[in-house]
């Protein structure tokens, strides 16, 4: 089976801090995703990733950066972390050029005080 | 750009009931695939069921089947039987199979089962 694995299940920053969530897949996907959750705003999506090294921007990528330096690992980094970007963030999968799901991982709640 | 929309944000359903789900999205392509997931409290995201656009007949697993009309760019969820188990947030995306192979989702709709 997919695993997508997130490094944190829950996590507290505080404003400012530089804050990294990290995403790992064992699955040799070249698609990797880092979305959003709010109540009533669904997922959006923040950043994506098609191969090592290579992003590009979601719906919402002010205030994130993203790092994919080995195929199975994809991080989002909050390189200032915002009371308002306290969220769901849930990363995702899916292998390039196929027309299947994406997996998912279990999400990390962040909260930023 | 690709949009997806899911009018009922939260919706109820007495055990063994059946209920729909509604989703409606918006593109000017012709293919492209659409996908109900599942979030439980638990959080974990699992696909429920996924329909091709250049499918006519609808796709069904189980208990879940959809509803797709293509024209009228509809694509909804029903769930037969329903089950306490089923009690989760229901979540449509829309994936259009070139380029970078981006999936689209919408709102969401949260579904309590009734005992």
């Amino acid at each position: 089976d997919v695993k997508v694995t997130q490094s944190s299940r829950y996590l507290v920053k505080r404003t400012g801090e530089k804050v990294f969530l990290e995403c790992v897949q064992d699955m040799d996907h070249e698609n990797m995703f880092w979305y959003r959750q709010d109540p009533g705003l669904g997922l959006r999506l923040i950043y994506f990733s098609y191969d090592v090294k290579m992003k590009e921007k979601g719906d919402i990528p002010e205030g994130y950066s993203v790092s994919r330096e080995k195929k199975e690992r994809f991080s989002l980094i909050l390189e200032s972390a915002s009371t308002n970007q306290t969220s769901m963030y849930l990363c995702a999968s899916s292998p390039l050029g196929q027309t299947t799901e994406a997996f998912f991982g279990q999400g990390t709640r962040l909260t930023v005080v | 750009a690709q949009t997806v929309t899911q009018s009922q944000p939260e919706m109820s359903v007495q055990e063994a009931e059946t209920v729909t789900l509604s989703c409606t999205y918006d593109t000017s392509e012709s293919n492209y695939y659409l996908f109900w997931y599942k979030q439980p409290p638990s959080r974990q995201m699992i696909l429920v069921i996924r329909q091709e656009a250049y499918k006519q007949q609808n796709a069904t697993e189980n208990r879940f089947s959809v509803n797709f009309q293509k024209a009228a760019k509809s694509f909804s969820l029903k769930i037969s039987d329903s089950q306490l188990g089923d009690t989760a947030m229901y979540f449509c995306a829309f994936m259009m199979p070139s380029g970078t192979y981006k999936y689209i989702f919408g709102t969401g709709t949260r579904l309590k089962v009734l005992a």
